[in-house]
Formats: structure tokens, sequence, C-alpha cells
């Protein structure tokens, strides 16, 4: 069963606006959360991280929101750039294992 | 560091032949992890090393696949006999237990069964 769930599989967003990408858990255990960027034909890379004992964290253009009640958290990126076109995997752990979402595809139109 | 590598970067195999995948993690790092992804479950845990040793292997799909690290520098995810339904891109990934939990993947082998 899917523990990280990401029910959007693509999103599209205008330059310079802001993306919103969702993220839902179902196990209580996780205590560390982050965001992936996955380029065509590249491995995920790191974008941003949350620890359970925080609502929010920003880096730059990146923040990322966690609703521990409602095991829900959300990547905001603003101002949305043709750069951050690629799929965002959601990712949660517990202990040092990670279990991924689905991915959302974002593309953000020039 | 040269980060997490991956051989062969694509691998086009039979129905019934042996696939080997192979993994260089970051030199330092006592994790690693593999991971395959598709479509439907997007980047899916098969198994996960601490200090070379097999910590979880739930995800492993079948007793078709299996995975082994001989040394801190080396792992490998075996398919025996590889099926259509394999095919897929894999990942290994690595990582540093204590550095908060931050993973770092090699660019993936995409494997074909025809």
């Amino acid at each position: 069963d899917q523990q990280v769930k990401q029910n959007s599989p693509s999103l599209s967003v205008q330059e310079g606006r802001i993306s919103i990408l969702n993220c839902d858990y179902t196990n209580s255990m996780f205590d560390y959360f982050l965001w992936y960027k996955k380029y065509p034909a590249e491995g995920p890379t790191f974008l941003i991280s949350i620890s359970s004992i925080k609502d929010k964290n920003e880096d730059g253009r990146f923040t990322v929101f966690l609703n521990k009640s409602a095991k829900h958290l959300s990547l905001h990126i603003v101002p949305s750039q043709p750069g951050d076109s690629a799929v965002y995997f959601c990712a949660a752990s517990a202990g040092n294992q990670f279990y991924f979402g689905t991915g959302t595809s974002l593309t953000v139109i020039p | 560091d040269a980060g997490v590598i991956q051989s062969p970067r694509h691998e086009v195999t039979e129905m019934g032949q042996e696939v080997t995948l192979r993994c260089k993690p970051i030199s330092g790092h006592n994790s690693l992890f593999w991971y395959r992804q598709t479509m439907m479950r997007g980047l899916e845990l098969l198994i996960y090393f601490n200090n070379n040793v097999p910590i979880d292997d739930s995800g492993m799909p079948e007793d078709r696949f299996s995975a082994k690290m001989p040394n801190a520098s080396f792992s490998t995810l075996k398919i025996q006999p590889s099926e259509p339904r394999d095919s897929a891109v894999y990942f290994c990934a690595s990582s540093q237990q204590g550095a908060l939990g931050k993973a770092f993947f090699g660019q993936g082998t995409r494997l074909t069964v025809v």
C-alpha cells in the first residue's frame, strides 16, 4: 500500500506565478519529509526537507509546509520559473528508510 | 566526489535472461537503497542496506530479485529470470546515517525486458 501519495500527476503553471505541489502520507511514525526534483534521464536530486517538529521550512523560492494533524505537506515555488519544470517527488522517512510518492510533473509555461 | 555511480545506464535483455545492475555509493555513506521507478508506484523502495547488511527487503517484489552488498563500495541488484514487467528505471541511492535523512541518487539504469 502506498504510504506516501501525490494525487496530482501533473500541474501546469504560468511563469512568475506560484506552484503548489501536494503530498499526503498515512504513517504517523514518519518524522522527516523531503522533496526531490527529477529531470528526464537523471536521478532525483534533493530539494528541501522539513522535520516533523516544524511546520514550515523556507529556502529561497521554495517553501515546504507540514500539517501533521492532516498528514499533509506541500511545496510552494514562487515565483515559478521555466527551469523548475520537472517531476517532483515527495518522500517521508522513518528511521533511515525513505518512502516516495508517485511524483507530480510540473510544467512552468513561459 | 563523483556521486552515486550506476551501471549500465541502459540494459535491454530478453525475457528469461539474468540481469545484474551495479551501484557504487558515495564514499563514506553507510546506507544504500535500491529503488524502482514506475508510473503506477513512483519510486518504490526495493531494499535497504546499512553497513553492508540488508535491513529491509520487504519491497523486493519476488524471489527472482536479489541484492547483495559485499563491501561498502559496491552493490548489485540481480533479476533472474527477467520478465517484461520488470522493465523500469532502477535507482540506487546512498546516505550517511544520521545526516538528516538526505539520500543521493545515481542516474539510474533503464531496464527493458523484451
